[in-house]
């Protein structure tokens, strides 16, 4: 079975410019949330969703917006990068909210 | 929100040793994980464990629900077992909350 899987790998972007990464959950699996991880700290919930409807958003300002499609898949968008946004993006997916299985992550650089 | 404390924060041991990894967490969970987190940033699963005791191998997870806490065992350490282990937990909603993380290092 193919896991979770996102993309790009990595992306290089300017301050200012917006983003969308993009998330493909394992088969069946109807529960996709996204994660933020800095350099040496734990991943940061950012959201998570549920048959296409969200279901719980972390503490992150209104420029991180995402959104899940009828396949499950989903996109997490970031616009008016900042530095500080700079950081490994995880998603996870769950065939019921609980155990939570993640991708290999997107690794942003904001200059 | 609930808090996560893992210890020790950095792990040192020689290939062959073994280990105990401690989590706690501040209030009832109703979901802990445990994940291997390696060099390319992949977060692996160990354990989906909110209660008891499991075995996977070289590897052992237990989780005290009633005392907030779970350990996570490695026996016979190799070196591709260093890196570095989270615990995650969640309470009465579905996101994970995270520890800062053990750093584990196994030399040869």
């Amino acid at each position: 079975d193919t896991g979770v899987t996102q993309s790009p790998t990595h992306l290089i972007k300017t301050r200012g410019q917006q983003v969308t990464l993009r998330c493909s959950p394992i088969s069946g699996h109807k529960s996709v949330s996204w994660y933020q991880q800095v350099l040496g700290q734990g991943p940061q919930f950012i959201f998570q969703y549920y048959e296409k409807e969200e279901r719980g958003r972390g503490n992150f300002p209104d420029r991180f917006s995402a959104r899940q499609f009828p396949n499950y898949s989903s996109e997490l968008n970031v616009n008016a990068l900042l530095l500080g946004d700079s950081a490994l993006y995880l998603c996870a997916s769950s065939s019921t909210g609980y155990e939570q299985y993640f991708g290999p992550g997107t690794r942003l650089t904001v200059t | 929100g609930i808090q996560v404390e893992q210890s020790p924060p950095d792990l040192i041991l020689q290939e062959g040793a073994n280990s105990t990894l401690r989590c706690n967490f501040s209030d009832s969970v109703n979901n802990l994980q445990w994940f291997h987190q390696n060099p390319w940033g992949q977060l692996i699963n160990l354990f989906y464990i909110p209660s008891g005791t499991k075995q996977n191998g070289r590897l052992s997870a237990t989780t005290v629900a009633t005392e907030r806490y779970s350990l996570l065992y490695i026996s016979s350490s190799q070196t591709t077992d260093s890196g570095v282990y989270f615990c995650a937990v969640s309470s009465n909603d579905y996101k994970l909350s995270f520890g800062a993380g053990t750093t584990v290092t196994v030399r040869a």
